[in-house]
């Protein structure tokens, strides 16, 4: 069974910094790409990053480039997401997800879907 | 405003037919797959329909997905009060700064 773990957000200062963590288990962690989404509060969805399975390519929303980083450790099978020059407007819940990402030679589609989600981890920033 | 655009909110009465539209552009599901989410009160997204029309194990045939041009839609049969969630669509976006991208949500009441 697929778990994702999130942990690490909190009441954080505007300014500040705080990494998020994302501990899974159930499947072979580096050969999937991950994905980090958010929902601030009683809003809609938001991409904020994503990252491929061996680390090597790494997509950003515009909203967080420049701020955030996505990194990963095969080794201990977690995700990061560290997150820097934080502002109120970051507050919401980040999701952790494990993805599904091919290009369909066929059809020449590319598709990249969510198929596992963690239960989500409460970053709060204010002052 | 999202770069995808769903209606705010649908209704229908319990085992009734509701569908939902996901409007994008040539961009994003005009030459990606389209996926579906449903989110129920107080929980995590959960993957309901991938690849325009595909259903992961466990999501019943009640739900379906469709895809024309640069528009999506899902269908959802034989409403039940357990059904009310908020239902996201999303694709890949190949526009200059490549990015995935969601629709604003549709909230659906079963009345």
């Amino acid at each position: 069974e697929v778990q994702l773990l999130e942990s690490g957000g909190g009441l954080v200062q505007p300014g500040g910094s705080l990494r998020l963590s994302c501990a899974a288990s159930g499947f072979t962690f580096s050969s999937y790409a991950m994905s980090w989404v958010r929902q601030a509060p009683g809003k809609g969805l938001e991409w904020v990053s994503a990252i491929s399975g061996s680390g090597g390519s790494t997509y950003y929303a515009d909203s967080v480039k420049g701020r955030f980083t996505i990194s990963r450790d095969n080794s201990k099978n977690t995700l990061y997401l560290q997150m820097n020059s934080l502002r109120a407007e970051d507050t919401a819940v980040y999701y952790c997800a494990k993805d599904i990402s091919y290009y369909d030679i066929l059809t020449g589609y590319f598709t990249w879907y969510f198929q596992h989600w963690g239960q989500g981890t409460l970053v709060t920033v204010s002052s | 405003q999202s770069v995808l655009t769903q209606p705010p909110s649908v209704s229908a009465a319990p085992g009734q037919k509701v569908t939902i539209s996901c409007s994008g552009s040539s961009s994003n599901i005009g030459n990606n797959y389209v996926s579906w989410y449903q989110q129920l009160p107080g929980t995590a997204p959960k993957l309901l329909i991938y690849d325009n029309n595909k259903r992961p194990s466990g999501i019943p045939d009640r739900f379906s997905g469709s895809k024309s041009g640069t528009s999506a839609t899902l269908g959802i049969t034989g409403l039940q009060t357990g059904d009310e969630a908020d239902y996201y669509c999303g694709t890949w976006d190949s526009s200059l700064s490549a990015h995935w991208v969601f629709g604003g949500g549709t909230k659906l009441t079963v009345l």
